[in-house]
């Protein structure tokens, strides 16, 4: 069965901290992850979109990662901002067009 | 701004009542679809249509019946809903359409919050 776990659900930290997102996947076959920004009330923003040949992704303060070996993916924000404060969903998809999504790590960046 | 518009934003209704929820892409994409975002669960698809085809129905219950009268507009109208239906309900967009929707990146309604009383 296809499934995305994400690690933690939920985080707090104080802005101006690093912070690393970990989404676990069994999903096969493997065509893309991405990552996903959703604030709250909101809609979800792709933030970066990882194929299997990739490693690393940088968009701005936010890091992907992944290891097609172990199926595993993670997110890095770094220097936190007040505004990084939303629901990060890891989502992978299939060659098949199918998408299968985690639950989301809910971060919360104090001041 | 993502280029897709929800309306409303949020619609509280009676189990009785009949009403629809609307979206609208400006983005000039081929597939629209609908998701539905409970507490603490993830997205869950409902509904894909690429190139105005239904082409993706995840079991949803015939309470729920989508609408898409041409590329740019997607409806979901809803009648005799029950409680559990209360979420917030997602449309997106994507430009590849056919049987690869989502390999490319979806764009984001900002969501019908529904509260089913």
């Amino acid at each position: 069965k296809n499934q995305v776990e994400q690690s933690p659900q939920s985080l707090i930290i104080l802005e101006g901290k690093n912070c690393t997102l970990q989404c676990n996947y069994t999903v096969s076959p493997f065509s893309n992850l991405r990552w996903y920004k959703q604030d709250t009330g909101r809609g979800p923003v792709s933030l970066t979109i990882m194929t299997f040949s990739e490693n690393t992704k940088s968009n701005g303060r936010y890091t992907a990662t992944l290891d097609a070996d172990t199926k595993q993916s993670s997110l890095h924000i770094t220097a936190s901002q007040l505004s990084d404060s939303a629901s990060y969903i890891c989502v992978v998809n299939t060659n098949a067009g199918k998408s299968t999504f985690g639950d989301g790590t809910t971060l919360t960046v104090k001041p | 701004e993502t280029g897709v518009t929800q309306t409303p934003r949020h619609l509280v209704m009676g189990m009785t009542n009949k009403k629809s929820l609307k979206c609208e892409q400006h983005l000039g994409h081929n597939a629209m679809y609908w998701y539905k975002q409970s507490a603490k669960k993830p997205l869950e698809l409902m509904f894909v249509y690429s190139l105005e085809e239904r082409v993706e129905n995840n079991s949803v219950p015939s309470r729920f019946s989508p609408e898409c009268p041409n590329s740019s507009h997607l409806f979901l109208h809803l009648h005799t809903l029950q409680p559990e239906d209360s979420a917030l309900y997602l449309c997106a967009s994507s430009p590849q359409g056919a049987r690869k929707p989502m390999n490319t990146e979806a764009f984001f309604g900002q969501g019908t919050r529904l509260t089913v009383v």
